[in-house]
């Protein structure tokens, strides 16, 4: 159980253009999911939150016009990058948390890697 | 300072050795402390979690916390070459959001 799906699993864009990414839970509702993104041996940075049917919360420095998220609902997140530039290239990992209780265990999703050309 | 800290490594351990890892954190609220393995170019993936004081093993696992010194450890018994990757610890405070380690990466030789 607790799988986490993404879709797709590397995307090349010219720049400019805009790039959506899927994030599933597949077998459990998850009421909150993280988008992380990670640069070349580097740790994950978390980007934002969301929450099932309400607004994403972005990190500081993350520009929420620019990551679109939308979580419509316990089951499916998305990421818009809008207008994506050459520096959005990075590994985008989405994770999904499988209760509300403690420990609040978090399963990853197999990660996107974008390529903005 | 750092939410969560680790040495980066590398660690190198013999096939069959026990790897320790180590992780420190800062915020003495924290209630539940994650371990991720991570290949290269592959998402974490969840090994075991802990929130009480003390050891907690699962198979070649074993993670303890220590919540006093707040310092949080994995070690992996009969290490294999396939347990080399890099090793995040990740701690949470209350319901929010996991604080990641920089990772240590482990390679056990053949």
């Amino acid at each position: 159980g607790a799988v986490v799906s993404q879709h797709p699993s590397w995307v090349i864009c010219k720049s400019g253009t805009s790039v959506k990414i899927e994030c599933r839970s597949l077998d459990f509702q998850a009421t909150t999911m993280f988008w992380y993104r990670q640069f070349p041996k580097q740790s994950l940075m978390l980007m934002a939150t969301s929450n099932e049917g309400s607004k994403a919360t972005y990190e500081q420095g993350v520009e929420k016009d620019k990551f679109l998220i939308n979580h419509a609902s316990l089951t499916l997140s998305t990421l818009t990058v809008t207008s994506a530039h050459p520096e959005d290239s990075s590994f985008y990992i989405c994770s999904a948390r499988r209760a509300a209780l403690v420990p609040y265990e978090q399963y990853f999703g197999p990660g996107t890697r974008l390529t903005v050309t | 300072q750092k939410e969560v800290e680790q040495n980066s490594g590398p660690l190198s351990v013999p096939e069959g050795a026990i790897a320790s890892l180590n992780c420190t954190y800062s915020d003495r609220g924290s209630q539940s402390f994650f371990w991720y393995r991570q290949y290269s170019g592959k998402s974490p993936e969840l090994i075991m979690f802990i929130y009480s004081n003390g050891d907690k093993e699962d198979g070649r696992f074993t993670a303890q916390l220590n919540k006093a010194s707040q310092y949080v450890s994995l070690l992996i018994r009969d290490s294999q070459p396939s347990d080399s990757a890099t090793y995040l610890c990740a701690v949470r405070t209350g319901a929010n959001n996991l604080f990641f380690g920089t990772g240590t990466r482990l390679t056990v030789i053949p």
